[in-house]
């Protein structure tokens, strides 16, 4: 079944840009979702589709897709940025919807 | 405002069952489809499974077929998770969360329920 790969672990500088990454083969069908988790707190929508971005959050998260690989964009990293990162997407597998392992954001 | 209220955390032995809810409100519950997630200490989301609680189409992801059942009670708006025997390896926390079918994206999430299986 497809999978979806992000990097482990990634860090910024307070104020300064992030982008974070997840790679996969179902990304070529289908657009990446992106998610924020807090310690102790459920999942939070930031980002999906094309270019979506729910409602309250902040327009410094932008999203780009393109191939194989989706990119999660923080412009002007927030000390409340620091969290886990979760990109998933739909896929033509079995598994109607994979999540990639998750990108764990320190702002220093 | 769209919610999704988890039941509370349980503690179970290895072998015994469990039912666990999520109770939609906001929205239109029984046209949109409920995902759940599961999360075990420390690890990423997994994608376990979808139902439609208009007409309780359900949809398993491989690895959690025939290990879970899931359900919905669309006159009380609610989803349930279910498992006939627990083993120590079902120690997560699960979510719910309100899941568009054809992009994937998972856009309210419940507060999460924690499942502890434990001699």
């Amino acid at each position: 079944s497809s999978e979806l790969t992000q990097d482990p672990a990634v860090s910024v500088a307070l104020g300064q840009t992030v982008v974070i990454t997840c790679r996969g083969d179902s990304l070529r069908d289908y657009y990446a979702c992106w998610y924020q988790q807090r310690p102790g707190q459920a999942p939070l929508l930031v980002f999906h589709g094309e270019n979506n971005r729910p409602s309250g959050i902040p327009d410094r998260f932008s999203g780009a897709n393109s191939g194989d690989t989706a990119t999660l964009t923080i412009t002007g990293a927030q000390a409340e940025d620091e969290a886990v990162y979760h990109c998933n997407s739909r896929d033509n597998g079995p598994n109607l919807v994979v999540f990639g392992a998750g990108t764990r954001l320190t702002v220093l | 405002e769209v919610q999704l209220v988890q039941s509370g955390a349980e503690v179970k032995k290895p072998g015994e069952s469990l039912k666990i809810s999520c109770k939609g409100s906001g929205y239109s519950f029984n046209t949109n489809w409920i995902g759940w997630v599961r999360q075990m200490p420390g690890k990423g989301l997994e994608w376990m499974g979808i139902i439609y609680p208009g007409d309780s189409d359900t949809r398993y992801s491989p690895s959690f077929l025939g290990q879970v059942t899931i359900s919905a009670d669309k006159s009380i708006k609610t989803a349930y998770l279910q498992w006939s025997s627990l083993k120590a390896s079902d120690t997560a926390t699960y979510y719910c969360a309100r899941q568009e079918a054809l992009t994937g994206h998972l856009d309210y999430w419940g507060q999460g329920t924690l499942v502890t299986v434990s001699s």
